[in-house]
């Protein structure tokens, strides 16, 4: 079974202030992704990643950075974190040839 | 604008009664897939359905690739049916898009 781990589950940053959210998966996965969740608009992507190295910017890039430093580790970045950043950020990875992708438990970031 | 729409937003059920949940998408899919969301959870894939009927226990996925429309039905639904679904598709790149998903609650 995939298994996507990240880290911290819960978060309380205030506004300005640097988050650096975790991620790591143990399957060997190219692809890795940073979501957000939002009512009302359901998951939205931010960033994601082909392989070590590599980072994309997805739908709603603004405010974030990404970090791909190793096959197994995939980050978000909130330089300057902002009230509007309150969110449940979800990582997930995955192979195209799988079909389908593996979510982690999700962290729930506010920011006051 | 939104690219995955579903319907309907919120749905309550007596246990064992059926679900019909839908979902229809505005751009080319090469890929449709529904999540199952757990109260305040993680997802987890359910299915992958691009094109016709497909069926894993009490899930039956049927997709009208033409016209850009996903059925999930739920037959004899359990408490623990209770959660979110979701639709998500696949543009190009398998990056998916979600649509924002239907509430499902079913009561004992």
């Amino acid at each position: 079974e995939a298994a996507v781990t990240q880290s911290p589950r819960n978060k309380v940053a205030v506004t300005g202030g640097k988050v650096t959210l975790s991620c790591n998966q143990t399957n060997n996965h190219n692809n890795m992704y940073w979501y957000r969740q939002d009512t009302g608009h359901g998951l939205r992507l931010i960033h994601y990643s082909y392989g070590a190295g590599s980072t994309e910017k997805g739908d709603i890039p603004d405010g974030y950075k990404a970090s791909r430093p190793s096959q197994e580790n995939f980050s978000l970045i909130l330089e300057l974190a902002t009230p509007s950043q309150t969110s449940v950020y979800f990582c997930a990875s995955g192979d195209a040839g799988q079909n389908t992708l593996y979510f982690g438990a999700g962290t729930r970031l506010s920011v006051l | 604008g939104q690219q995955v729409q579903q319907s309907p937003a919120s749905l309550v059920l007596q246990e064992g009664e059926n679900a019909e949940l839908q979902c229809n998408f505005s751009s080319t899919a090469t890929q449709l897939q529904w999540f199952y969301q757990s109260p305040g959870g993680s997802l987890v894939s359910l299915l992958s359905n691009p094109s016709g009927t497909k069926h894993t226990g009490r899930l039956t996925s049927t997709t009208v690739t033409k016209e850009r429309r996903s059925s999930l039905h739920i037959s004899s639904s359990q408490t623990t049916d209770s959660g979110t679904y979701l639709c998500a598709i696949d543009r190009w790149g398998y990056k998916l898009t979600f649509g924002t998903g239907t509430s499902l609650l079913v009561d004992p």
